[in-house]
Formats: structure tokens, C-alpha cells, sequence
């Protein structure tokens, strides 16, 4: 299995809270992303880095930031957590070579009263 | 922009018989990759199996084999044998070749219940 964590792995907030969640790898790839996953909708793209600094937005970025200081961490900030964003959170990561697929760290399981 | 669309959201299979999970998708590009992602209620994101546009070979692990038809934009999984271990969420990606994000695009997911 890929070297992925996450945490937490589960984790109840109040509506306006700030919100961390924290994916580490020790694979020393390139990419990472992180997902959210809703009944109906698979899997949907927040945001993803493709290198320490390097990030870029989604399809579902809105109320979402993301940070990547290091290879392994990549950071998302839920800045005034809503009831919208109750959902599992999944990192992954890549490579280019030589395969291209993408390793899925545990989930997180966000819910937001 | 590229879509993936698996149509049926449930199957069910007895255990021991095949089963075909179907997935279309949409693109402009020729070359790109193609993955099928199995999710257990063990939450995990397995990846099942891999096929590269460019291949004419369907890819084959072990039970698992796809069917890839390029021209009808169609990609679908064939599980032989099915086990108890098989019942899950499965979920069709597809993913560019162009450099850039190396994002995947996912479909909405299928579950797959076995009977035993």
C-alpha cells in the first residue's frame, strides 16, 4: 500500500469553524490531491499541488483553500465550515511515471452541525 | 471538458457468475488512461485495473478484465468468478495524457452486491 495518512480520520465541527485537514505521504510524489465524496457525485476534484507551492483549483474549490510548504504534507482549509461541506475527504497522490494512477489515502469523514 | 458516466447506479451477481460493469465516457483527446477504482465499505479506494488509450490490448488482472472499445467511447469491467470480497462501489475514471494537472475525472460510482 502507498504511504498515505490522513487526519484526522473523523471529525465533528460547528458551522463558521475554521477546519484543517492534513494528508501526508512518504512516497515523494509529485502530485496531490485532495477530493470529496458525496452520495450521487463519485468523487469530485477541490483542489490539487503539483509541487511544494504549486496548487491550483478544481471543480468544487469554492470554501476551500489548500497549502503544500513540503513534498509529503499537503493541507485543506475548510476557512467557516457550512453544512454544505459535511462529506469524506480523500487525498491522493501521483506520479507520472510510470503508471499515472492515483494511490488514495484513508479518508476523513467531515460533519458539519 | 472530458465526462465519464456509468448509467447503472446498482447490480447484483451470484457468487461464482460474471459480472459487467459498463462505463462511456467523452473526449477530444487520442491519448489518455482509463481505471477502474473499487471501494469496499472499508472506505479504501482500490484501483482494480489500468488501460492505456494507446493499447489495443484489453488489460487483464487476474478475474478482472475490461472490454475497450475506443471508437464507441466505452469501457467496461468484467468480473469472473465473483466473490463475497467483490461487493463494493465501483468507479470508472478516466485521466489526460497532456501534461499539466494529471487530474482524474470520475463517474458517479456503481454498487456491486453478491449473493451468495
Amino acid at each position: 500500500d502507498a504511504g498515505i495518512t490522513q487526519s484526522p480520520r473523523h471529525k465533528v465541527t460547528e458551522t463558521g469553524t475554521p477546519v484543517t485537514l492534513r494528508c501526508h505521504q512518504t512516497e515523494n510524489h509529485r502530485y496531490m490531491y485532495w477530493y470529496r465524496q458525496d452520495p450521487g457525485h463519485g468523487l469530485r476534484l477541490i483542489h490539487y499541488s503539483y509541487g511544494v507551492k504549486d496548487t491550483d483549483k478544481g471543480e468544487v474549490s469554492d470554501g476551500y483553500s489548500v497549502s503544500r510548504s513540503k513534498t509529503e504534507d499537503f493541507l485543506l482549509t475548510l476557512e467557516s465550515a457550512t453544512s454544505s461541506q459535511t462529506s469524506v475527504y480523500f487525498c491522493a497522490i501521483s506520479e507520472r511515471v510510470p503508471s499515472y494512477e492515483q494511490y488514495f489515502g484513508p479518508g476523513t469523514r467531515l460533519t458539519v452541525t | 471538458a472530458q465526462t465519464v458516466t456509468q448509467s447503472q447506479p446498482e447490480m447484483s451477481v451470484q457468487e461464482a457468475e460474471t459480472v459487467t460493469l459498463s462505463c462511456t465516457y467523452d473526449t477530444s483527446e487520442s491519448d489518455y488512461y482509463l481505471f477502474w477504482y473499487k471501494q469496499p465499505p472499508s472506505r479504501q479506494m482500490i484501483l482494480v485495473i489500468r488501460q492505456e488509450a494507446y493499447k489495443q490490448q484489453n488489460a487483464t488482472e487476474n478475474r478482472f478484465s475490461v472490454n475497450f472499445q475506443k471508437a464507441a467511447k466505452s469501457f467496461s469491467l468484467k468480473i469472473s468468478d465473483s466473490q463475497l470480497g467483490d461487493a463494493a462501489m465501483y468507479f470508472c475514471a478516466y485521466r489526460s495524457r497532456q501534461g499539466g494537472s494529471e487530474k482524474l475525472v470520475f463517474g458517479k460510482g456503481m454498487k456491486l452486491t453478491v449473493n451468495p
